[in-house]
C-alpha cells in the first residue's frame, strides 16, 4: 500500500531558529498537505499544496509540492515556543473515487526558549 | 463558524462492549471521512461519506465497525464487541471536496 516516509522523527531546536521537514513516497499524489497536532487534539490543516512545483506560504511556514509530485517539504521559520507539536504531511490521490489521505508518522519538535 | 465536532472526546469501555461516537462536520461541506490514529502513528484512514453515500471502505473497518450518515448531516461510528486493540483516537474530518480536509478534536477510546 502506500507509504510515506517522513523525516526527521523528531527535531529538538532553539526558539528563533529555522526548520526543515520533509515527505516522500512511492506513489504519486496530487495533493500534498500539512497538519500540526498537539496532544489530545485533532490535527489542524497548515498549507495544502496542489501542483507540482508549488511553493505556498502562510506566515512563518512555507511549503514546496515537489516536481515529481513524490515529495514535499515544510519550513518554519524563526521558530517560537508556541510551534512545539507534531507535524504531519499527508498526500491524497483523488483516483476510482478515492479521496483518502495518506499520513506520515510525524515530526515531534521541541523548541526550546 | 463552527468547526467539526466529536461526541464523546473521551470514551472508557469494557472489552466485548458497544460504542458508539458521533461526528457533526462543517454545515457546508458535504463530503465526511473517519480515520483513525493509534499512539506514534499518523492517522490511517477508515471510511468516507459523500452525502449520504458510504463511497469508500478501508480493510481496517472489519465487520465489527459500522457507519453511517442517514441524512448527508451528521455521522456515526460504531464498534460492536469492542477489543483492547481497538483503543485509539478515532479522528474525523469533512470537505467540501477542494482537498482540504478538516479534522475535529477526535474521541479518545480505552477499552480495558
Amino acid at each position: 500500500g502506500q507509504q510515506l516516509n517522513q523525516s526527521p522523527q523528531s527535531m529538538f531546536i532553539q526558539e528563533g531558529e529555522d526548520v526543515s521537514m520533509n515527505c516522500t513516497s512511492s506513489s504519486i499524489f496530487n495533493t500534498w498537505l500539512w497538519y500540526k497536532q498537539d496532544p489530545g487534539e485533532g490535527p489542524v490543516l497548515l498549507i495544502a499544496l496542489y501542483k507540482a512545483g508549488e511553493l505556498t506560504s502562510n506566515g512563518r511556514l512555507t511549503a514546496q509540492f515537489g516536481i515529481t509530485r513524490k515529495d514535499s517539504f515544510l519550513n518554519i521559520s524563526a521558530s517560537i515556543p508556541s510551534d512545539v507539536g507534531i507535524y504531519f504531511c499527508a498526500g491524497q490521490l483523488v483516483q476510482g473515487g478515492s479521496e483518502k489521505l495518506v499520513f506520515g508518522k510525524g515530526t515531534k519538535l521541541t523548541v526550546n526558549p | 463558524d463552527t468547526g467539526v465536532s466529536q461526541n464523546p472526546r473521551h470514551k472508557i469501555t469494557k472489552r466485548g462492549q458497544n460504542v458508539t461516537f458521533r461526528c457533526d462536520p462543517i454545515s457546508e461541506h458535504n463530503r465526511l471521512y473517519w480515520y483513525r490514529q493509534t499512539l506514534g502513528q499518523g492517522p490511517e484512514f477508515l471510511t468516507y461519506f459523500q452525502n449520504e453515500a458510504q463511497l469508500e471502505k478501508s480493510r481496517l473497518l472489519s465487520d465489527r465497525f459500522s457507519a453511517e450518515r442517514p441524512k448527508g448531516s451528521f455521522s456515526t461510528l460504531e464498534i460492536q464487541r469492542t477489543e483492547q486493540g481497538d483503543s485509539a483516537m478515532y479522528l474525523c474530518a469533512s470537505s467540501s471536496g477542494q482537498g482540504e480536509q478538516f479534522f475535529g478534536p477526535g474521541t479518545r477510546l480505552t477499552v480495558l
